[in-house]
């Protein structure tokens, strides 16, 4: 069974930094692109990042750019997404996913953590 | 970067009606759309990828068209289960975009 569980999310004050972990299971994680995704409180899907198999390539949206930085440890099937520089506007539940290995889409999904930034 | 615009934002409808969402790319994506239902406290799930592809286990009622810039989502006969937030999102650009969502409520 795919399982994805992330971790780490937590109060942080703004300009803080905080470093969230997705471990993954029951499928071959180094085959698989895989995403972080946002959800503000009562807001819609944000797409945050996305990395290839082996972490050669990486992408972000645009409002987290030289903040975060997406990244995977293939030996222990796990992925990360540090968060620096934090602000009010990133506080969201953050997900991980998998990336379908062909044709697209994230076809499973963790159950998300929450990362509130105030003072 | 591709703007997804869904239409309409929310959506009153009784079960056993036939609902249509449509979503706008602001530029060709070709078929590279997939639309995901959300409800409430929990993560999304993926519907369709491709535009038109049916996700394994998801009931044949829901159903994708389009490509380009302009697809759909039908539901032909909404059930119960069905009352939840629809996102549509494009992957053919290196970075992904969802629409802004739409939201299915009981008529």
């Amino acid at each position: 069974e795919v399982q994805l569980v992330e971790s780490g999310g937590g109060l942080v004050q703004p300009g803080g930094s905080l470093r969230l972990s997705c471990a993954a299971s029951g499928f071959t994680f180094s085959s698989y692109w895989m995403s972080w995704v946002r959800q503000a409180p009562g807001k819609g899907l944000e797409w945050v990042a996305n990395i290839k198999q082996d972490g050669s390539e990486k992408y972000y949206v645009d409002s987290v750019k030289g903040r975060f930085t997406i990244s995977r440890d293939n030996a222990k099937n796990s992925l990360y997404l540090q968060m620096n520089s934090l602000r009010a506007e990133d506080t969201a539940v953050y997900y991980c996913a998998r990336d379908r290995a062909a044709d697209g889409g994230s076809d499973y999904w963790g159950q998300g953590t929450l990362v509130t930034v105030s003072s | 970067d591709i703007q997804m615009t869904q239409s309409p934002s929310t959506l009153s409808a009784s079960v056993g009606d036939r609902v249509t969402i449509t979503c706008r790319a602001s530029q060709s994506i070709s078929s590279w759309l997939a639309w995901y239902q959300q409800k409430p406290g929990k993560a999304p799930k993926l519907l369709i990828y491709k535009a038109s592809s049916l996700e394994s286990g998801v009931p044949s009622r829901f159903s994708g068209s389009g490509s380009g810039t302009e697809f759909t989502l039908t539901i032909s006969s909404l059930q119960p289960d069905d009352f939840a937030t629809y996102y549509c999102q494009q992957y053919n650009s290196y970075t992904w975009t969802f629409g802004q969502g739409t939201k299915v409520e009981i008529k």
